[in-house]
């Protein structure tokens, strides 16, 4: 139980594209989900909260005309990156919780994005 | 601020050894915490939630609690090769929130 899948795996595109990220509950509800970056040898870093039909709340220093993220379903959140740049090359992580402090997060597999 | 300390290791152990993996977070009101796994490329796999003060065994692996000491920690019994991973300490927000704060993880090598 407990199945996140997140799509794709690997993105390769030149600089200025923007790139849409799934994230998808299959075998639960998820009221939460979180979008983090991962640097190489570094630890995860947390991009935003998302509840479904709200707005995601950011946290500081990321930029959410950049990142835009939707909640739409209790199962289903996406990330675009719009207008990549190479520095936003990264590997990127979602989550998603069926709620409550004490339900943990359970990961997808996570997207590498290459920004040429 | 919220924080969550680990050593970053690497923590070396022999194959069938016990790995035990420490971890303290600042939050004097977090109440759970989780252990996490992540193997090199790979996303963070959860291997272990704990809320109460004590111990919780699941298997090879059991997680221990102390609320008082801010303590929290893993240990890995009978340690494999396969066990050789990042283990990432996380732990909840007081106050309702959903969020964790991740620590920065112990690399652990379990030496054939």
């Amino acid at each position: 139980g407990a199945v996140v899948s997140q799509h794709p795996s690997w993105v390769i595109c030149k600089s200025g594209t923007s790139v849409k990220i799934e994230c998808r509950s299959l075998d639960f509800q998820a009221t939460t989900m979180f979008w983090y970056r991962q640097f190489p040898k570094q630890s995860l870093m947390l991009m935003a909260t998302s509840n479904e039909g709200s707005k995601a709340t950011y946290e500081q220093g990321v930029e959410k005309d950049k990142f835009l993220i939707n909640h739409a379903s209790l199962t289903l959140s996406t990330l675009t990156v719009t207008s990549a740049h190479p520095e936003d090359s990264s590997f990127y992580i979602c989550s998603a919780s069926s709620g409550g402090q004490t339900q943990p997060q359970h990961f997808g597999d996570g997207t590498r994005l290459s920004i040429l | 601020q919220k924080e969550v300390e680990q050593n970053s290791g690497p923590l070396s152990v022999p194959e069938g050894a016990i790995a035990s993996l420490n971890c303290t977070y600042s939050d004097r009101g977090s109440q759970s915490f989780f252990w996490y796994r992540q193997y090199s490329g790979k996303s963070p796999e959860l291997i272990m939630f704990i809320y109460s003060n004590g111990d919780k065994e699941d298997g090879r692996f059991t997680a221990q609690l102390n609320k008082a000491s801010q303590y929290v920690s893993l240990l890995i019994r009978d340690s494999q090769p396969s066990d050789s991973a990042t283990y990432l300490c996380a732990v909840s927000y007081s106050g309702g929130y959903q969020k964790v704060t991740f620590g920065t993880g112990t690399k652990l090598q379990v030496i054939p």
